[in-house]
């Protein structure tokens, strides 16, 4: 079945320390996309990719770091910079970027602070 | 500013009561608006998208909405398995990069 596979499904950060949170989709969508939700809060978008070797800043990309190397996977990286990184991450992907496609999620990934 | 504003934030039901669940948005321009639901721990699953004012869609015991300035999720003799947080989104007309606003959401639990 496609889909998009978030892994792992519980992290937890040293503080001082970056960890990779990984996104695989086997959809062949062109677009992809990084949200953090916190309690009480709408998604916030973190990072996008509208095609490989590209990606853009969304509105909280301060102390996050992401490549796009290929088309099926979008990791996202939670470095020291990020104060406050407990939250629930959720990788999401579209047909294309530009055109009004919903999105697919993946399962998400909970990461707290040790 | 593009806003999406979702009320009421939690919302008790017996089984069988009807009920409806609000997304309130200002936008410049509406290209789309979607629903979502959520379960606890998981990721946000599509259930449907609206594109104009007059709008209607159903599935199974839910139907939404759409107006010029909010869009409703009307849900029908509800279900425990209804439980779930419902996600409301807009795609505004001024991004042309798939980026969506969503609201809070709405946190339904429906009781036997």
């Amino acid at each position: 079945d496609g889909g998009i596979t978030q892994s792992p499904k519980y992290l937890f950060r040293k503080e001082g320390q970056n960890v990779t949170l990984s996104c695989e989709q086997n959809l062949n969508h062109d677009a992809m996309y990084w949200y953090r939700q916190d309690p009480g809060q709408g998604l916030r978008l973190i990072y996008y990719s509208q095609i490989v070797n590209d990606f853009q800043k969304g509105d909280i990309a301060e102390g996050y770091s992401v490549s796009r190397e290929k088309k099926e996977s979008f990791p996202l990286t939670v470095t020291s910079a990020q104060k406050n990184p407990t939250a629930f991450y959720l990788c999401a992907s579209s047909i294309q970027a530009a055109t009004n496609e919903k999105l697919f999620f993946g399962s998400g990934t909970q990461l707290s602070v040790l | 500013e593009d806003q999406v504003t979702q009320s009421p934030e939690a919302l008790r039901l017996q089984e069988g009561e009807s009920s409806s669940l609000n997304c309130s948005y200002t936008v410049s321009g509406l290209r789309g608006l979607f629903w979502y639901r959520q379960d606890p721990g998981k990721g946000p699953e599509f259930l449907f998208t609206l594109y104009s004012a007059g709008e209607e869609k159903e599935k199974e015991r839910l139907k939404a909405t759409l107006t010029k300035k909010e869009s409703f999720l009307h849900i029908t003799a509800p279900k425990p398995e209804d439980s779930a947080t419902y996600l409301c989104a807009v795609h505004p007309t001024s991004s042309n990069t798939g980026k969506l606003i969503f609201g809070q959401g709405t946190t339904l639990q429906v009781k036997p």
